[in-house]
């Protein structure tokens, strides 16, 4: 199942810096998209999401943009902190199909001090 | 914060044998969900469950899989005749209602299944 991908299996970056998380998908039917966080032996933890009918939303240092044409997502962490080196997976859905996300690869990011 | 747990977090059992998960969501939510995610591969979905009954379900689900909220605060997952393949770690997850930008799903730290 590729309707989700992150094409980049590991981003390095120094702290106070930007990091950018990308993510493109293939089905124009996803009604909206999430960030999560996963640090070893634990579970994904929710970060940000966006509905299809926005381009962009913002969280404190996270902000999310979509561009649908391009069928490609970002993930904006300014300023990166080592605290914030972990594994990033993007995810997406449908409305009415049950909770059912679609899941990238996901990106490991480390923020070097 | 209000958080999923999930019990045991590594389970070891023999191929065939039947194993059970457990899983407590979040007090107040009304949507519940297993996901798993096999060595070095994606997150996958398995099932969704809502009002005592599955709402949606992938192919991976099959008859050997079950789930179930036999009281007012655990959801199980039952896998009947473990298989090798079915070796993963397991994550539950809950969501207040139905999964949308505003209703994240909420996941607990898994359970690793080894199957030997």
């Amino acid at each position: 199942d590729q309707q989700v991908k992150q094409n980049s299996p590991s981003l390095s970056v120094q702290e106070g810096r930007i990091s950018i998380l990308n993510c493109d998908y293939t089905n124009s039917m996803f009604d909206y998209f999430l960030w999560y966080k996963k640090y070893p032996a634990e579970g994904p933890t929710f970060l940000i999401s966006i509905s299809s009918i926005k381009d962009k939303n913002e969280d404190g240092r996270f902000t999310v943009f979509l561009n649908k044409s391009a069928k490609h997502l970002s993930l904006h962490i300014v300023p990166s902190q080592p605290g914030d080196s972990a594994v990033y997976f993007c995810a997406a859905s449908v409305d009415n199909q049950g909770g059912k996300l679609i899941f990238g690869q996901g990106t490991e990011l480390s923020v070097k001090p | 914060e209000p958080e999923v747990t999930q019990t045991p977090s590594h389970q070891v059992t023999q191929m065939g044998q039947e194993v059970i998960l457990r899983c407590v969501p979040i007090s107040n939510h009304l949507y519940f969900y297993w996901y798993r995610q096999i060595l070095g591969q994606k997150v996958e979905f398995l099932v969704s469950f809502y009002n005592n009954e599955i709402s949606e379900k992938s192919e991976i689900f099959d008859d050997q899989f079950s789930v179930e909220r036999p009281d007012g605060s655990n959801f199980t997952l039952k896998i009947r005749s473990t298989k090798l393949e079915d070796s993963a770690m397991y994550f539950c997850a809950s969501s207040e209602w139905g999964a949308n930008y505003n209703s994240p799903l909420h996941f607990g730290n898994g359970t690793r299944l080894t199957v030997t």
